[in-house]
């Protein structure tokens, strides 16, 4: 299975700020998707990140608010603009697995906004 | 849109005693997946199942897809403390789509 890297693993951020989250791989992938999973909660999809395109993001989230880049086939960043408390939560990227439709997760990052 | 309910949220057994979590689709799935979440840790892929009335184990685990592809169970024999975490299933209805949709969990706790 890929291994999958995130920086940061963790921070505490103050509101109105921006941070940005990055997703390595150690091989090259198609897919690579950015979930949030708020406290205690399941996860929910924000975008995929399309290599050489734009991210196609879900009901609900927006580029202004998450932009993210996919440089290449083994890198993603998600920023999460103008942050506040109601973005806390733990951001993790996954990328396809070795079956079709399954996914393998990163560690996540969890953010807390002040 | 699609959604899936998956029952019950949280489950506490005595180690030993079996455990089950069950998922139902509001439509039909092509394929629907279980993953694992340790306390801390990040989901982790158990299984896919893809055929209509599908069983697959995996030592104490056995998962099934139900007849019309619209239910899923996992059960586990004979619980131990290192299967705690929480249990997600997670449906996909367009193949290839890599579009899941994720219950919104069963939380196990085992008392040893």
């Amino acid at each position: 299975s890929a291994v999958i890297s995130q920086k940061p693993s963790r921070d505490i951020c103050q509101r109105g700020t921006s941070l940005t989250i990055q997703c390595q791989v150690d091989s090259q992938v198609t897919m690579m998707f950015w979930y949030r999973q708020q406290p205690g909660q399941s996860l929910t999809l924000i975008a995929t990140a399309n290599q050489g395109s734009e991210a196609t993001y879900e009901s609900g989230f927006v580029i202004d608010k998450f932009p993210i880049s996919r440089p290449n086939l083994t890198f993603s960043t998600l920023t999460v603009s103008n942050m506040s408390p109601e973005d806390s939560s733990i951001y993790l990227c996954s990328v396809e697995g070795r079956e079709t439709d399954t996914q393998y997760f990163g560690p996540g990052t969890r953010l807390t906004v002040l | 849109g699609q959604q899936v309910m998956q029952i019950p949220q949280y489950q506490h057994v005595q180690e030993g005693e079996d455990f089950t979590t069950y998922c139902n689709s509001s439509t039909t799935l092509s394929n629907i997946q279980w993953y694992k979440q340790r306390p801390g840790g990040h989901p982790v892929f158990l299984i896919q199942l893809v055929k209509s009335g599908e069983v697959k184990k995996q030592k104490r685990l056995t998962f099934q897809f139900g007849e019309a592809k619209k239910n899923s169970s996992l059960h586990i024999t004979a619980t131990q403390t290192t299967d705690v975490g929480t249990y997600f299933c997670a449906g996909v209805s367009g193949a290839g789509s890599y579009q899941l949709t994720f219950g919104k969990g069963t939380k196990l706790s085992v008392i040893p």
